[in-house]
């Protein structure tokens, strides 16, 4: 079974530009969450989707968001750049919305200059 | 606030030991608690979990020991392996809905010296 895909990999883009990041579950999981992790921060929630609803959402601004689509292949989407958006972003998948035992995709290392 | 701690950036053992890694936590409303093993380049892979209603969880050479009213949880890894060195993060999430998903420490870089 394939695991968590995240595209890009990587991405450079400069302060006030927006950013479309990919994320594609595990077959069946329709639960998907996703997170920034950053070396001061550690991960920190964004949010979390479940047939095509945002269920929760982190402590970030409007600047970020989500959704999510019926094959629950889900986007989020950066807008107004800032340098401190400079980060890894991780999609997790999940059977049900329970956010117990996630599984991660690799990541996409977004870099803002 | 940070409401899951991870006080330890790095802990260094020798292969055969065991390696224990601690996580503190603010929220008393925690009711589960995971901890989670990430390699460069990769995204963080469920290593082992427990519940609130639980001291104590095994799974091979991890076991995980739940302290609620010192609100300390550690994993414990025995015997330590090569493979082991990675970062670890501790989880915790709340049955009340989890409005901020899983809250997570900030990692321990946990190194294995042959």
């Amino acid at each position: 079974k394939a695991g968590v895909t995240q595209t890009p990999r990587y991405l450079i883009k400069t302060r006030g530009q927006q950013v479309t990041l990919s994320c594609s579950p595990i077959s069946g999981h329709r639960s998907v969450s996703w997170y920034q992790q950053t070396p001061g921060q550690g991960l920190q929630f964004l949010f979390e989707y479940f047939s095509e609803t945002q269920r929760n959402k982190g402590n970030f601004p409007g600047r970020f968001s989500g959704r999510q689509f019926s094959n629950s292949r889900s986007e989020m989407n950066v807008s107004t750049l800032e340098l401190g958006d400079s980060a890894l972003y991780l999609c997790a998948s999940s059977l049900v919305a329970t956010n117990e035992k996630l599984f991660f995709g690799s990541g996409t290392q977004l870099s803002v200059l | 606030d940070q409401q899951v701690k991870q006080n330890s950036p790095s802990l260094s053992v020798q292969e055969g030991r065991i390696s224990i890694l601690n996580c503190d936590y603010t929220n008393s409303m925690f009711d589960y608690f995971l901890w989670y093993k990430k390699y460069p380049a990769e995204g963080p892979t469920f290593l082992i979990s427990i519940s609130s209603i639980k001291d104590k969880n095994e799974d091979g050479r991890f076991t995980v020991f739940l302290n609620k009213s010192a609100k300390h949880l550690s994993l414990h890894i025995v015997p330590s392996q090569p493979g082991d060195s990675a970062v670890y993060f501790c989880a915790a999430r709340y049955s009340g809905g989890g409005a901020d998903g899983l809250t997570f420490g900030k990692g321990t870089h946990l190194i294995i010296q042959p």
